[in-house]
């Protein structure tokens, strides 16, 4: 079925640093997902990816859609405390399924 | 603003004591899905529904059931807690011609 690997699973940087993480699957996907979840919390759509080469920015945070749309990666520049949580990709499971399979997530760890 | 809403956002019960957790959206999406989250994992497709189609995801076990009485409101019934239903329950809306989804804050459910 399909999968989705998100690497690294864990990051430990420094406030100020920038930040870099991806998301890939041996399936093709139409759409890329990007959340974070805070502690306690539901996770929050951070950006959505719909075309393959497309490149989004959210604020500080940039997203892309892999030309092969096997993957796709997550910049966040000048890192800061807020940005601390879980970062989750997500892509539909089948086209038109209304469902979606997630990565595993990446915690990521500032410290100040 | 237009929302995902849950209540109670923790909740504590007794083991074998029937539970509901309410989900309710001012999205006015078609599309209600029930997740399931325990500790640092990426949430667990329970169940959705389709306006009013329900669909049970295959390895959802029986002991969990849901309702969704109009558009706006979603409920999960757990009939008889074990330890293991300890987790966080999260709520989310899709527009239903679009694969995005938006999640609410989540419930925490404990299991005495």
């Amino acid at each position: 079925g399909q999968q989705l690997n998100q690497s690294p699973q864990s990051m430990f940087i420094q406030e100020g640093e920038d930040v870099s993480m991806n998301c890939t699957s041996s399936s093709i996907f139409n759409t890329w997902l990007w959340y974070k979840q805070d502690p306690g919390e539901g996770p929050v759509l951070l950006i959505a990816l719909y075309k393959a080469g497309e490149l989004t920015s959210n604020g500080r945070l940039t997203a892309q859609f892999g030309i092969t749309r096997k993957d796709s990666f997550l910049n966040i520049s000048a890192s800061i405390p807020s940005d601390v949580g879980i970062y989750f990709c997500a892509g539909p499971r089948i086209q038109g399924a209304q469902k979606l399979v997630f990565g595993q997530g990446t915690r990521l760890t500032i410290n100040p | 603003d237009a929302m995902v809403i849950q209540n109670p956002r923790y909740q504590v019960t007794q083991f074998g004591k029937p539970v509901t957790l309410s989900c309710s959206q001012t999205l006015n999406h078609n599309v209600m899905y029930w997740y399931q989250q325990k500790s640092s994992q990426a949430p667990k497709l329970l169940f959705h529904y389709y306006d009013k189609d329900f669909n049970n995801e295959a390895d959802t076990p029986d002991n969990f059931q849901s309702r969704r009485p109009n558009t706006s409101f979603c409920f999960l019934d757990i009939r008889s807690p074990g330890l293991g239903d300890a987790a966080m329950y999260l709520c989310a809306t899709s527009p239903g011609d679009q694969e995005t989804q938006y999640f609410g804050p989540g419930t925490r459910l404990l299991v005495l």
